[in-house]
């Protein structure tokens, strides 16, 4: 079992949508969560960090549930440019950062 | 505001020859990463430098040799390439401490035939 898990799908949603995805971690351990966007052909890059009491940012709000091990990812009124991928990743504290496979959204007009 | 640099940004290599890759941030930060990504595969650690001086295998570091030259920069080299190294690699680096972001390079796409 991987020890960060994400659903690749991909996702295709229209403008305005609402769209969640979830991510499971196996490693209780895990000390820090966030979020990276990555677009085709380019770097990950960080959409947010993740913490307990969840965290909002303009569309986008995150959310951890240490007792069922999964973090969150809602993205509200989606924009054609939200299409990319977005990458889970977990902290344990160990100077490893542990990265999901990714989750393909796509917007459509 | 460089941030992370990585070259070459694109390169071909003959299955058997050598080449090293090279990073360079400018941040000052003490913990600097190479991750290899593969379609289905996500990012995946080959090594890392938790600080000047130190280097540790991460998940796949069969094939590759790293130096972490001085603070700023971290080398990737593979001493004879072969086809299953083609991949894509991104060099990381951030400042060390767990909860700290960490800032990637552009990216160095590298195909072996």
């Amino acid at each position: 079992r991987k020890e960060v898990e994400q659903d690749p799908g991909p996702f295709n949603v229209p403008e305005g949508a609402t769209v969640a995805f979830n991510c499971t971690y196996s490693n209780s351990a895990s000390q820090s969560f966030f979020w990276y966007r990555q677009d085709c052909r380019k770097e990950p890059k960080l959409l947010m960090s993740v913490y307990s009491s969840g965290n909002e940012d303009g569309r986008f709000t995150a959310q951890l549930n240490r007792a069922s091990q999964y973090i969150s990812l809602l993205i509200r009124d989606s924009k054609l440019s939200d299409s990319a991928t977005y990458l889970c990743v977990a902290d344990y504290n160990t100077d490893k950062l542990i990265f999901g496979t990714g989750t393909r959204l796509q917007v459509f007009p | 505001n460089a941030g992370v640099t990585q070259t070459p940004k694109f390169q071909v290599l003959k299955t058997g020859q050598s080449m090293t890759l090279q990073c360079a941030q400018d941040m000052n930060h003490n913990s600097m990463y190479w991750y290899r990504q593969d379609p289905g595969m996500g990012l995946r650690l080959i090594y890392y430098s938790a600080s000047e001086g130190t280097t540790d295998k991460g998940e796949v570091p069969n094939g590759y040799n790293v130096s972490r030259l001085n603070k700023r920069e971290f080398s990737l080299r593979l001493e004879s390439a072969a086809p299953s190294q083609t991949s894509v690699y991104f060099c990381a680096s951030r400042a060390g401490d767990s909860g700290n972001t960490i800032y990637f390079g552009e990216g160095s796409w590298l195909t072996v035939v």
